[in-house]
């Protein structure tokens, strides 16, 4: 069954500290990824994707993400966390062949200062 | 450029009443979604369109009607409001193989 999972629910950090939220699809073609964010009472906002080529994608506000096949991983990086990070992201898998997407339950980030 | 817009922002029903959510987009997007957010379980896709004049079922339809008549609105209908439907609604659009782009959401409470 194609399922994404994100298994940590909730992540506190230290403001400039590092981050990695974690990410692990089962799909059965090659996917699209994607990881967006979502503040409170906001809609999703699209932080990066990944279709093809380079296995290290580039996003907005600083955050990066790691496509490994072998791992059927796409974590999400960012090297010091500011303040504004503090929200809810999501990871989602796609494919070519498909219209739709399947989202992971999500990973609550809280930054301290 | 507005992008995806959904109107109400909020709303509460009774139980049994019925209601229509409006999303709008203004990119010329083929696709438009439909979906559920409720704590700890993610976005479910309720219904989806693929252009004008179709619609699909997605992951959590009963309950939930839809239309797509013209290509930039996609409407959501609840014929019979049920407690259970309390539930943030979010509206999305995208273009062939491309990323879907997000409404900012309608709040729904069914009392």
């Amino acid at each position: 069954a194609q399922s994404v999972t994100q298994p940590d629910i909730h992540i506190t950090v230290s403001e400039g500290a590092s981050l990695e939220l974690r990410c692990n699809y089962s799909y059965g073609a090659t996917p699209y990824l994607f990881w967006y964010v979502q503040s409170p009472g906001q809609g999703l906002q699209l932080l990066l994707k990944y279709f093809s080529g380079d296995t290290l994608v580039q996003g907005i506000k600083g955050f990066e993400a790691e496509f490994k096949r072998s791992q059927s991983s796409f974590n999400l990086r960012k090297p010091s966390v500011h303040w504004s990070d503090a929200a809810e992201y999501f990871c989602a898998v796609g494919a070519r062949n498909t219209d739709k997407l399947i989202f992971g339950t999500g990973t609550r980030l809280q930054v301290f200062p | 450029n507005a992008g995806v817009t959904q109107t109400p922002k909020f709303r509460v029903l009774k139980t049994g009443q019925s209601m229509t959510l409006l999303c709008a987009q203004d990119m010329n997007h083929e696709y438009m979604y439909w979906y559920r957010q409720d704590p700890g379980m993610g976005l479910r896709l309720i219904h989806y369109s693929v252009g004008e004049g179709t619609t699909a079922k997605g992951e959590v339809p009963d309950g939930y009607n839809v239309s797509r008549l013209k290509k930039q609105n996609f409407l959501l209908g609840l014929e019979s409001a049920a407690p259970s439907q309390t539930s943030v609604y979010f509206c999305a659009s995208k273009w062939g193989v491309s990323e879907q782009y997000f409404g900012p959401g309608t709040r729904l409470t069914v009392t």
